[in-house]
């Protein structure tokens, strides 16, 4: 199972707005309506922000959101903040023999 | 509020096995999923394996299969991840995370193990 892609980077100034895909297959994005996204700040353990392609865990701002189109789910945040800068990562539910798959991974800068 | 407690660092040659636990509180035990994620040092997360405490399931990452072996022990809500023949490049921080209920998400994080593999 190959990691799902995502951009190494992506950069926006205080207040605008940035998208970050994540490209699979029909074996886990496309196959499923599973795909969660993690925050993970340097040194720390990753933090759950989207469940279910675009739920929002309670105590997540709701500038964060989440969708998908075929192959491709996305996250994007909106206004952002100082401390969005982090890196994000997407995973899918890849079925009973694959379990989960994680993106490669994209840090967002906060210009 | 639920917690994840993982054991301390560990330093091991390679060929050798490693076990981490994962200590859980503050929620049932039971009828969740605990999974190991794993990251390299500047690198990404990956899968590896999951366990349902209490119950029957237990399921490997293809490329773990083999190589990783899950166990619990429910008296006192642990789960132990062991990881043998390693190499260098099982160098990293080793993460266990909690599924609540099949809901195909990781709610909670534990804080991390490194393991480095050196001679």
């Amino acid at each position: 199972q190959s990691a799902l892609t995502q951009p190494r980077s992506v950069s926006g100034s205080l207040g605008q707005s940035v998208t970050i895909s994540c490209t699979g297959t029909s074996s886990d994005v496309g196959g499923y309506n599973y795909v969660s996204w993690y925050q993970q700040h340097p040194n720390t353990a990753p933090k759950l922000m989207i469940f279910d392609v675009s739920d929002r865990p309670s105590g997540v701002p709701d500038r964060f959101s989440g969708s998908k189109s075929g192959y491709t789910a996305s996250l994007t945040i909106s206004g952002l903040q100082a401390e969005d800068e982090a890196d994000y990562y997407c995973c899918s539910y890849a079925g009973s023999y694959s379990h989960y798959v994680f993106g490669t991974g994209t840090k967002v800068t906060v210009l | 509020q639920v917690q994840l407690v993982q054991s301390g660092a560990e330093l091991k040659e390679p060929g050798a096995s490693v076990k981490v636990s994962c200590q859980a509180s503050g929620h049932t035990f039971t009828f969740h999923f605990i999974h190991w994620v794993r990251q390299a040092p500047g690198q990404g997360l990956e899968y590896m394996a999951t366990i349902n405490p209490g119950g029957s399931f237990v399921g490997y990452a293809p490329k773990f299969q083999g190589r990783v072996t899950l166990t619990e022990d429910r008296s006192t809500k642990t789960i132990y991840m062991e990881l043998s023949s390693l190499i260098s490049e099982d160098t990293g921080v080793y993460y266990c995370a909690l599924e609540i209920a099949a809901t195909k998400k990781f709610n909670f994080w534990g804080q991390g193990t490194l393991v480095t593999v050196s001679s």
